[in-house]
């Protein structure tokens, strides 16, 4: 089986732009989660989906949204970049039974 | 009550070595608990994981003990190998809610 896979793998923007990010699950999954990843705070959970449904959601602000599609394909979306979005973003995808979680490579996004 | 605590935050092993991590939870509807390895420039990647219902679990060179009364599980790398070296995350989650609580990290460096 494919591994996740996650488009771009690197992104530069600078502050005030907005930002689209991919993720394709492993073939059969249809729950995707996303995090984000920074030296200072870690891996933070930014929200989850299955079958196209928001179903948790994390603390950050309303910039930051998502969306999957019926193929359980998801994007994320930063709006109004802040130089503090500079991260390396993960997605997750979930084996429904046995709850494992399998990250993609992440993307890193720069903020300048 | 989300929190998931990591200690050490790096570690020096000779190579033969055991490494030794460990982390403490504090919201008891946890029900899984699994640990990831991450080198750098990479997502993390699933290790191995253990649910309450046992005290310990070993795949390889890799052991995950819990005390459940305690509230702590830690990760025992037998023999470390250099290519070992990596950051070790444990995570937590409970069942119905996909999103992962991760500890802060342990930087792992296994020497000749």
């Amino acid at each position: 089986k494919a591994g996740v896979t996650q488009t771009p793998r690197y992104l530069i923007k600078t502050r005030g732009q907005q930002v689209t990010l991919s993720c394709s699950p492993i073939s059969g999954h249809r729950s995707v989660s996303w995090y984000q990843q920074t030296p200072g705070q870690g891996l933070q959970f930014l929200f989850e989906y299955f079958s196209e449904t928001q179903r948790n959601k994390g603390n950050f602000p309303g910039r930051f949204s998502g969306r999957q599609f019926s193929n359980s394909r998801s994007e994320m979306n930063v709006s109004t970049l802040e130089l503090g979005d500079s991260a390396l973003y993960l997605c997750a995808t979930q084996d429904g039974t046995s709850r494992e979680q399998f990250f993609g490579p992440g993307t890193r996004l720069t903020v300048l | 009550q989300q929190q998931v605590k990591q200690s050490p935050q790096s570690l020096i092993v000779q190579k033969g070595g055991i490494s030794i991590i460990n982390c403490a939870y504090e919201n008891t509807a946890f029900d899984y608990f699994p640990w990831y390895q991450q080198f750098p420039g990479k997502g993390p990647a699933l290790l191995i994981a253990i649910r309450p219902d046992v005290s310990e679990k070993k795949e390889g060179r890799f052991t995950i003990s819990f005390n459940k009364s305690a509230k702590q599980f830690s990760l025992h790398i037998m023999d470390s190998q250099p290519g070992d070296s990596a950051t070790y995350f444990c995570a937590a989650n409970d069942f119905g809610n996909e999103k992962l609580t991760f500890g802060t990290g342990t930087r792992l460096t296994i020497i000749p």
